[in-house]
């Protein structure tokens, strides 16, 4: 079945430095959605991507499909300690199914 | 607007004991899901709903698992006969659209422990 990998578990950056997570699936997705994790919270979705190459832009986070569509990234400028959590990436190949990766934890030091 | 509501918050039950997890969707999401998340790994699907349709089961981890939604609102997901590896939170989601390529909106989640 699709597996969906995410690297790297965990980041620890301090204020203003950037912040990169990559997600890679064994399968073509259909879409790939991203989902931030506050320390006890619950995962709040965050963007959608569909088409193959597509970059969307929210503010400081930059969010890329690949050409194949079997991987995605997702970019932090200049991190805030508000962007604390995990960040998951979650691709749908076909069906109902949602397979989020084990997501990267980042933490941010002032 | 009210968002996704579970209860209990939290659980706690002796091996062998069955339980049951609410979930109150957003008034008017067609597509309800379960999932279940471990402590330091993402959310694993456990069901999807459209309306009162249970229409995937596949991530279901075993016949001690079962989830409805009867009335197409409400879902609940009941464990039989707990057993320790059964401890996670249970996250409740739902989405406006009838199929999951949409944007889904989470509960709080249900901490189960199984002792």
């Amino acid at each position: 079945g699709q597996q969906v990998m995410q690297i790297p578990q965990y980041q620890h950056v301090q204020e203003g430095e950037d912040f990169t997570t990559y997600c890679n699936s064994s399968t073509t997705l259909s879409n790939i959605q991203w989902y931030k994790q506050r320390p006890g919270g619950h995962p709040v979705f965050l963007i959608q991507l569909v088409k193959s190459g597509e970059v969307k832009k929210q503010k400081r986070l930059t969010f890329q499909f690949g050409e194949a569509k079997k991987n995605s990234s997702l970019h932090i400028t200049a991190t805030q300690t508000t962007d604390v959590g995990t960040y998951f990436c979650a691709g749908l190949d076909s069906g109902y199914a949602l397979n989020f990766g084990k997501g990267t934890s980042l933490l941010v030091t002032p | 607007g009210a968002g996704v509501s579970q209860s209990p918050r939290y659980k706690v039950a002796k091996r062998g004991q069955d339980v049951a997890l609410r979930c109150d969707p957003i008034s008017g999401h067609v597509s309800l899901f379960w999932y279940q998340q471990a402590l330091g790994q993402g959310p694993e699907f456990l069901t999807y709903f459209q309306n009162e349709a249970q229409l995937d089961k596949s991530g279901l981890p075993s016949d001690r698992f079962f989830a409805e939604r009867p009335e197409g609102s409400v879902s609940t997901l009941k464990i039989q006969r707990t057993q320790q590896e059964d401890s996670a939170v249970y996250l409740c989601a739902s989405s406006w659209e009838l199929a999951p390529t949409y944007e889904q909106y989470f509960g709080p989640g249900t901490r189960l422990t199984v002792t």
